[in-house]
């Protein structure tokens, strides 16, 4: 049974850099791609990027300035997000995408705050 | 606003069955049948209850059902249970080779 695991820092200054790391146990990164997805307090899931086992990226315009997704080891992989505001302020997730066409597994979920 | 829009709430007693809409464009529903469903509860990990419009993951009820018409996708709960009370967000490909979400919609079971 493959389960995502994810940790990171959960309280952040303005202008500060998040940095999340998301460990597969049960698999590893081959053969998928891994996401970052966040859903802000009152508000709908965004998606963030992804990443593949080999490193090639795809990011949400939106934040493509901003995003950094990396592949630390065979079976972990990590997200940073630079310029942190307030409007960052939400609950981060990491999911396998199968065959390119949903997320079959999550992580439990990081909220992350933004406050001076 | 998200870019997929879903009703902000839905209500049904045991038993029953409801509906949830998901209203997209050309350019992620209507154009590829890779729609998803999600269940989300407060500090549990999300889970995928339908696939690519209509298909079940492995373990999920058959009461989960899902079907598309033009933008719109919808995902029907039959036989309501206390243990679907969940918020359930919509997702879609999209020609931008990105992948979009709906707002969620809060289902109450009575």
């Amino acid at each position: 049974q493959v389960q995502l695991q994810q940790w990171g820092a959960g309280l952040l200054k303005p202008s500060e850099t998040l940095s999340l790391t998301c460990a597969v146990y049960g698999g590893s990164l081959s053969g998928y791609d891994w996401s970052w997805i966040r859903q802000s307090p009152g508000k709908g899931l965004e998606w963030i990027g992804e990443i593949n086992h080999s490193g090639s990226t795809n990011y949400n315009p939106s934040l493509k300035s901003r995003i950094t997704i990396s592949v630390d080891t065979s079976n972990q992989f990590s997200l940073k997000l630079t310029s942190m505001t307030a409007a960052d302020t939400a609950v981060y997730y990491c999911a396998r995408g199968s065959t390119g066409t949903h997320f079959d597994y999550w992580g439990q979920g990081t909220l992350v705050t933004v406050s001076s | 606003q998200s870019v997929l829009t879903q009703p902000a709430s839905v209500s049904g007693s045991p038993g029953q069955s409801i509906t949830i809409s998901c209203t997209g464009t050309s350019s992620d529903i209507g154009g590829y049948n890779y729609v998803s469903w999600y269940q989300l509860n407060p500090g549990k990990a999300p889970k995928l209850v339908i696939y690519d419009v209509s298909h079940w993951p492995l373990g999920v009820s058959s009461r989960f059902s899902g079907s598309k018409s033009g933008s719109t996708a919808s995902l029907t709960i039959s036989g309501l249970q206390a243990e679907d009370e969940a918020d359930y967000y919509c997702s879609s490909f999209t020609s931008s080779s990105t992948w979009v979400f709906g707002g969620g919609t809060k289902l109450t079971v009575l």
